[in-house]
């Protein structure tokens, strides 16, 4: 099943922060966030392992709630190197499959 | 290799040929993961190995599509009688482990453009 994310697109200001959401209908043991830019592959954000934690890279970081199924991105004070479509991909707990959300596309201006 | 690679990056298909789509994943990865990648949407599952075992293929669209990877590490997607929906990116993804992306990210390739005319 297919992870929900919201919301489809944001238009930032640099300086300005984001939410992405990501949920799942079912349990999930793992949530991946990758980036991706016109054109090229997605690449890899960070993982969020069953247990709640939250994970840091810089001013982007992530939280994984695994009892409401869902978790979030944040970007802060973000830059223009921020844009691209944000992918949630969510693996669940009897599986090893690993499944994308639609993406939320953001763009950061000047 | 240094990541994940495609080939070939762009192919154009006439309707009715057939089409063959390679992916070298990174030396040591187990798990390979096949994806449909749409204009503006995200990377729609296709199938999975582990080593050369096909454990999913549940998100092929029809018998059109074959994936194999016979020895474990290079994979094929085959797609036969190509028709214009099947116009896409096709991304390939390895993943370090017998868990895979249970609990490690996957590396992506850059993809292969298939346009179907």
């Amino acid at each position: 099943q297919q992870p929900v994310q919201s919301p489809q697109a944001v238009i930032l200001r640099e300086g300005e922060d984001a939410v992405i959401n990501c949920s799942s209908s079912k349990a999930l043991y793992s949530v991946h966030w990758y980036r991706q830019k016109h054109g090229e592959a997605p690449v890899f954000l960070m993982i969020l392992l069953k247990g709640g934690e939250q994970k840091g890279h810089e001013k982007i970081s992530a939280s994984f709630n695994e009892k409401k199924q869902q978790s979030s991105l944040y970007l802060t004070a973000s830059q223009l190197s921020y844009s691209g479509t944000y992918f949630c991909g969510t693996v669940h707990n009897a599986g090893n499959m690993l499944t994308f959300g639609g993406g939320t596309r953001l763009m950061v201006k000047p | 290799g240094a990541g994940v690679s495609q080939s070939p990056r762009y192919k154009v298909a006439k309707r009715g040929q057939d089409v063959a789509l390679r992916c070298d994943p990174i030396s040591g990865h187990v798990s390979l993961f096949w994806y449909q990648q749409a204009l503006g949407q995200g990377p729609e599952f296709l199938t999975y190995f582990q080593n050369e075992a096909q454990l999913d293929k549940s998100g092929l669209p029809s018998d059109r599509f074959f994936a194999e990877r016979p020895e474990g590490s290079v994979s094929t997607l085959k797609i036969q009688r190509t028709q214009q929906e099947d116009s896409a990116v096709y991304l390939c993804a390895s993943s370090l482990g017998l868990t895979g992306p249970r609990s490690t990210e996957a590396f992506f390739g850059q993809g292969t453009r298939l346009t179907v005319v």
